[in-house]
């Protein structure tokens, strides 16, 4: 089972930041956040992971709680092309990717 | 880098026929490599997880018989659908991860397969 709770969808106006949510209350000390994306009739694309610190990328910020019971993906400058459903996925190196329904993110104009 | 292809995109078959279907890591070895299903505004399924050399391991409810998977090197990974009916029509995507950085997960573009 997906040990991630996310908003079912979102809307963000194109060129503000978008702010994706992720609850996942149940994390245990050994297990990453991962964010993967979906555009239409694509393969999964990877965005970012991180553990308990803050990352950054050249394609989102990752910020995690410190109690690490939850996170947020920032992506700065939404895009139309940024319209997808993102996935938040929480799991340890050597575990499996088990996706949960994501947020379908839509930007518009 | 990190790039995974899969052949064919898109696949029609009759009822009845097998399909294979196969994935590759283009640039980098993978040792473990995964199968999803995805049916129509549905996430993604996790069907099997495959180590080259070695047996696949199926998730419950995925028959192992119907879904062959041979992982015979550390770059391709093939799955085939036998006696495919339309049930079996989905969007299939493999994924790998990288020998030395198992924390990685590449996904390729999926194959659509249409059972009629």
């Amino acid at each position: 089972d997906a040990k991630t709770t996310q908003p079912t969808s979102m809307d963000c106006a194109e060129g503000r930041a978008a702010n994706l949510p992720c609850n996942h209350s149940t994390i245990s000390g050994n297990e990453y956040v991962y964010w993967y994306r979906q555009i239409h009739s694509q393969g999964p694309q990877y965005i970012i992971h991180g553990l308990k610190n803050n990352e950054t990328n050249e394609m989102a910020s990752l910020i995690i709680t410190e109690d690490r019971k939850s996170s947020t993906l920032i992506l700065p400058h939404a895009t139309l092309r940024d319209t997808a459903v993102y996935y938040c996925i929480v799991r340890d190196n050597t575990d499996k990717l088990i996706f949960g329904t994501g947020t379908r993110l839509q930007v518009f104009p | 880098g990190a790039v995974v292809s899969q052949h064919p995109s898109r696949v029609i078959c009759k009822s009845g026929t097998s399909v294979k279907i196969e994935c590759r890591s283009l640039d980098f070895q993978a040792t473990t490599m995964f199968w999803y299903r995805q049916f129509p505004k549905q996430s993604l399924m996790l069907m099997a997880t495959s180590n080259e050399g070695s047996k696949a391991t199926y998730e419950q409810g995925v028959e192992k018989d119907k879904f062959l998977i041979n992982h015979a090197s550390l770059t391709l990974s093939t799955l085939t659908v036998t006696s495919a009916h339309p049930e079996d029509s989905s969007f299939y995507i493999c994924s790998a991860r990288p020998r030395p950085r198992p924390y990685e997960q590449y996904f390729g573009p999926g194959t659509r397969l249409t059972v009629t």
